[in-house]
């Protein structure tokens, strides 16, 4: 099993500030088959990136996704007050598919 | 546009079978894409719980395997969850979500809205 090591656990920034969001994989991820999620309070996680950095269907540019092998970042640019949510990351090239333990992005 | 709705009782009592359905809607189960089952219990982060292809194939996770089927019915455009002998450990809101990838694996762009289930006597 692929485990995922997100960190930092908990970011505390500002609007308008540059995030930085990390996923370590104990196991190199097939083929970057590594996605990043967005989770707010009460509803089901919505897909950022797929493809390690591949943006899906109607994601502003502001949310880009990096890295290969072992190490992958999701970075977003510019925060708008809507960005503040748990961040998650998955790999997905292996069974079983794995979730890294999210980072909670919060207002500074 | 396919979405997913998740339905099934919101308490279970402990040692009991858990069941959930997810109903396909906007389109065909049987397009060529898997199926999966997540899980998150209260405060928590994201658990995969297995998924299952049109055809019947399936893979779980090997922490629940011993627990769990997967089940599609094609005619219904649905596919279900079973999860045996549950715990209060078993507590959490279940997604059923859609992996559309085609001759490949590929992240979950479509997710249930989610379904609180409690294992409590």
């Amino acid at each position: 099993e692929i485990v995922l090591t997100q960190s930092p656990a908990t970011l505390s920034l500002s609007p308008g500030e540059r995030a930085t969001l990390s996923c370590g994989a104990s196991q190199s991820v097939s083929s970057s088959y590594l996605a990043w999620y967005q989770q707010k309070p009460g509803l089901a996680p919505r897909l950022l990136i797929y493809d390690a950095s591949s943006r899906a269907t109607g994601i502003p540019d502001r949310f880009s996704g990096s890295g290969s092998g072992t190490d992958f970042t999701l970075t977003i640019s510019r925060l708008e007050p809507e960005d503040f949510a748990v961040y998650y990351c998955q790999q997905y090239g292996s069974s079983p598919i794995t979730f890294g333990q999210g980072t909670r992005l919060e207002i500074k | 546009q396919v979405q997913l709705q998740e339905s099934g009782p919101g308490l279970v009592k402990p040692s009991g079978t858990l069941s959930l359905t997810c109903a396909v809607s906007g389109g065909s189960i049987s397009s060529s894409n898997w199926w999966s089952w997540v899980r998150q219990p209260p405060g928590k982060g994201l658990e995969w719980i297995g998924e299952i292809y049109h055809s019947g194939s399936t893979n779980y996770n090997p922490s629940l395997k011993s627990r769990v089927t997967i089940s599609v019915d094609k005619s219904k455009n649905q596919f279900s969850l079973k999860l045996s002998s549950v715990t209060a450990a078993d507590t959490a809101v279940y997604y059923c979500a859609r992996d559309p990838g085609i001759l490949r694996k590929d992240a979950f762009d479509i997710w249930g809205q989610g379904t609180m289930v409690t294992v409590s006597s």
